[in-house]
Order: C-alpha cells, then sequence, then structure tokens
C-alpha cells in the first residue's frame, strides 16, 4: 500500500480516443505530480500541483491536459495521442512542492499503449 | 541548475557480493539526496535520503548510502545482493528552492546465482 493509487493499471487506446488516467493520494500531501516513463529514456516531470494550482508545465503537448480538482485527486486527460505517446504515466505526491526535503511518493502506474 | 549523474546504466554482481551503485551531483548549495528503486511495472519507491543530518544514511532493505561532500558523490551501497534486489535504481537531488526532484538517468541492477 503506497498511499498513492493510480487506474486503471493499464490502458489500450487508439489515437482517435479520449480516456484519463487517475490518481488519488491518501497521504494528506499537498503537491501532485505527473510523470512519463519511457523505455530508454529519462523521467520526465510533465506537470506540478501544489495546492491544487498547476506551478509547472514542462512543455507538454496539449493532447495531454491535466485536472487537479482538490489535493488529492489528480487526472491526466488525454485525446489524439501519438504511438510514442505510449509509456508508463506515473503520478507522485509530497508535502509540499515549495519545501526541500520531503522527496516524493510515487504510485505503480498506468501502462499506457497508443495503437 | 541542479543535475545529478549515475555512472553506469546497468551494474551485474552475483548473489552474496557486495553492490556499489554510484551517483554525483552537481551543485553550489547543500543539496537533499534521494535513492528510489522501481521494479519491474511499478512506481519508485524510496530506499533513503540525505537530508544534511548524519552522512551515513541507511535504508530499508539492507541499503545504506553515504554523502560526500567533497566528492559531490552519494554512492549507494549493499553488502550483499540478494536475487530480490534486481531492479531499476534512481538518484535524485533538490535543493532548499523548493521540492523539484531531478532524477538521474537510472542503473539496473542485475543479479546473478
Amino acid at each position: 500500500e503506497t498511499g498513492v493509487t493510480q487506474t486503471p493499471r493499464h490502458l489500450v487506446m487508439g489515437m482517435t480516443n479520449k480516456k484519463s488516467l487517475k490518481c488519488e493520494q491518501h497521504l494528506g500531501h499537498n503537491a501532485m505530480y505527473w510523470y512519463k516513463q519511457s523505455a530508454k529514456k529519462p523521467l520526465e516531470l510533465m506537470f506540478v500541483y501544489n495546492f491544487k494550482e498547476q506551478t509547472e508545465n514542462n512543455s507538454v503537448p496539449s493532447r495531454f491536459s491535466p485536472e487537479c480538482p482538490n489535493s488529492s485527486h489528480l487526472f491526466l486527460h488525454l485525446h489524439t495521442l501519438q504511438p510514442e505517446d505510449s509509456a508508463l504515466y506515473l503520478c507522485a505526491s509530497s508535502q509540499d512542492h515549495t519545501i526541500a526535503g520531503y522527496g516524493y511518493t510515487f504510485g505503480s502506474g498506468t501502462r499506457l499503449t497508443v495503437v | 541548475a541542479q543535475s545529478v549523474t549515475q555512472l553506469g546504466s546497468h551494474v551485474s554482481v552475483s548473489e552474496g557480493a557486495l553492490v556499489l551503485l554510484r551517483c554525483n551531483y552537481s551543485s553550489s548549495v547543500p543539496p537533499y539526496l534521494f535513492w528510489y528503486v522501481q521494479y519491474p511495472n511499478q512506481g519508485l519507491q524510496l530506499l533513503l535520503k540525505y537530508t544534511s543530518a548524519a552522512t551515513l544514511v541507511k535504508g530499508i532493505n539492507g541499503f545504506e548510502a553515504e554523502f560526500k561532500k567533497s566528492e559531490t558523490s552519494f554512492h549507494l551501497t549493499k553488502p550483499s545482493a540478494h536475487m530480490s534486489d534486481a531492479a531499476e535504481y534512481f538518484c535524485a537531488v533538490t535543493y532548499n528552492a523548493g521540492n523539484m526532484l531531478t532524477f538521474g538517468g537510472g542503473t539496473r541492477l542485475m543479479v546473478k546465482p
């Protein structure tokens, strides 16, 4: 039990589909993150939310749309994706993005395959 | 800008042998340093972290790491490798300016019987 739950664990979608990834944390944290992990590439930070406000958008294409309705939930809405978007998408949380030293708690990820 | 380098994308050891995974960081200010482990198709799990207290940090599963300021290093060690230690290991750094973790490229540890 990591305290950060991601659903679904696996997702296969066509390039014209619209789907959403969900992340929920039960740790009382105030910051949440989306990362993309592709084979043979470093972890890529996508978005950061701190107290529900987006503080970082790391030049992510608009076909990825994040939503953070409250500090416990984070979504990643997907539409018209490309095959190169296939990857493991990781959600993480931390106590506060403005205070160093806490580290992040990660979920188990959603394995996305775009066909 | 902060950065962290992990030397060796793949490390192979025999079961029972010493594990040494290398991490070097660049910094002009005191860093906070982390080691994470990732098993196949899982998220990253925190192994240990250095936050300016003791320079030798003990973590879970028998791992430890030593912060060496003079060498700007934070290498991860374990005296005796188990088959279950086979995984990918990530070093990460952040500084007082905020909690933005910068990750190294990862080191895949293979353990041979």
